[in-house]
């Protein structure tokens, strides 16, 4: 079965860090963009950024508002990352990998880690 | 880039259609057609239900279906189920080579 499972998520203060995984399973990882998404409580999905395989030099993007804080990498074996620094409390949300699996759309997601910023 | 605006809430009758609009720009929804849909239930990760803009993935309901005009995309379910009552989002790809989302709508099936 294909599957991505997001960890460590946690309770962090305002202005730290945290570094959250993406692991797969049921597919060859190394070949897919690996993207994260993320969704405060009650409200709606915000793309945050996108690493590419190797095909495409591991390329990263990153939502505009977001650029200079999140960093994205992976290592082909299995994992994506999302470090995050100097959080915010508006930076507390369930953060979500997705992949383009079978067509060009986010057809396999993750189940979320959730990520709590506060003092 | 700014979300992409949908209607925050729409209703409908069981055996209803609704239909949910997407508005963006020249240099998302205007410019490509990868549009796709998200369906998301309480507590659950998104389900993918349209891809490029009026596509649907294997397993997916008839019922559903997608279309675009210009900078709009829109999703209509049609025979509306109880179980529809869901949150929808649209999502796009950006001249930027980046995704935007729609902010969402909440369904409630009366």
């Amino acid at each position: 079965e294909v599957q991505l499972v997001e960890s460590g998520g946690g309770l962090v203060q305002p202005g730290g860090s945290l570094k959250l995984s993406c692991g797969a399973s049921g597919f060859t990882f190394s070949g897919f963009d690996i993207h994260w998404v993320r969704q405060a409580s009650g409200k709606g999905l915000e793309w945050v950024g996108r690493v590419r395989s190797a095909t495409h030099n591991y390329a990263t993007a990153y939502a505009p508002s977001l650029r200079g804080r999140f960093t994205i990498s992976r290592h082909d074996s299995s994992t994506a990352y999302l470090q995050m620094n100097s959080l915010k409390t508006e930076d507390a949300a369930i953060y979500y990998c997705a992949i383009y699996y079978e067509i060009n759309a986010f057809d396999i997601w993750g189940q979320g880690t959730t990520v709590t910023v506060s003092s | 880039q700014s979300a992409l605006t949908q209607p925050a809430s729409v209703s409908g009758s069981p055996g209803q259609s609704i239909t949910i609009s997407c508005t963006g720009t020249s240099s998302d929804i205007g410019g490509y057609s990868y549009v796709s849909w998200y369906q998301q239930h309480p507590g659950k990760a998104p389900k993918l239900i349209i891809y490029d803009v009026s596509s649907r993935p294997s397993g997916v309901s008839n019922r559903f279906s997608g279309s675009k005009s210009d900078n709009t995309a829109s999703l209509t379910i049609s025979g509306l189920r109880a179980e529809d009552e869901a949150d929808y989002y649209c999502s796009s790809l950006t001249s930027t080579d980046t995704q935007v989302f729609g902010g969402g709508t909440s369904l409630t099936v009366l």
